[in-house]
């Protein structure tokens, strides 16, 4: 499979803490991106990186991009109710137009 | 409002009879894409097209027909349904002048299920 894979599969925290999910994926890249879905509802793209960039914010997202492990992470700062959904990475590899998709991780935020 | 839009949301159908997905974006977007989302397998790439009469498969593109006639529509065709094509199809789009596609914006699905 060309799937990225993504860790942790769940995640449960409390709102105002922190949550870290990650992303690996297999061959070399252009950009990657993070999406976040609702309950069954379309991706919302939140955040692209490039495969020349380290590190991107955008409010409370921060991610990071290790091209030597083939790896990223989305970090959510000050997590909310509201933030609860599946969070995903995608990849668009160098030379192509297929978008791999990882398998997501699926984030509870506690009130 | 910029989007893209998909009909039928919801269908239920029987095997073997052939049905369309239709999907539409008011963007002008050159990219668009196919994907069916699966519990535990996030979302794999059915078919994709660059632009007008360029399309390309992705993973999984058995079962499936695209075509890219106009600019803003792609539709999805099923010729013979089978149970295994039960899933959520969503359509995207990018506005992609150069490869690869960057940000996409996604329709709101369409919950199929075959049986």
């Amino acid at each position: 499979s060309q799937q990225g894979e993504e860790d942790p599969q769940a995640l449960s925290i409390q709102e105002g803490e922190n949550a870290t999910m990650n992303c690996s994926y297999k061959t070399s890249i252009n950009n990657l991106q993070w999406y976040r879905q609702n309950s069954g509802r379309g991706l919302v793209h939140l955040i692209l990186i490039r495969s020349n960039e380290r590190e991107k914010h955008s409010g409370r997202l921060r991610v990071t991009l290790d091209t030597s492990k083939k790896s990223s992470s989305l970090l959510i700062t000050a997590s909310r109710a509201a933030d609860t959904a599946s969070y995903f990475c995608a990849t668009a590899y160098t030379g192509g137009f297929k978008t791999i998709f990882g398998a997501g991780t699926r984030l509870f935020v506690k009130a | 409002e910029a989007q893209v839009t998909q009909n039928p949301r919801y269908l239920i159908t029987v095997t073997g009879k052939k049905l369309t997905v239709t999907c539409s974006q008011n963007m002008n977007h050159e990219y668009m894409s196919w994907y069916r989302q699966d519990p535990g397998l996030g979302l794999r790439q059915i078919y994709y097209s660059m632009n007008v009469e360029v399309t390309d498969k992705g993973d999984v593109p058995e079962g499936y027909k695209v075509s890219r006639k106009e600019k803003r529509n792609f539709p999805l065709i099923l010729e013979s349904p089978s149970p295994n094509q039960t899933s959520l199809y969503f359509c995207a789009s990018s506005i992609t002048t150069d490869r690869p596609p960057g940000e996409q914006y996604f329709g709101p699905g369409t919950r199929l299920t075959v049986t």
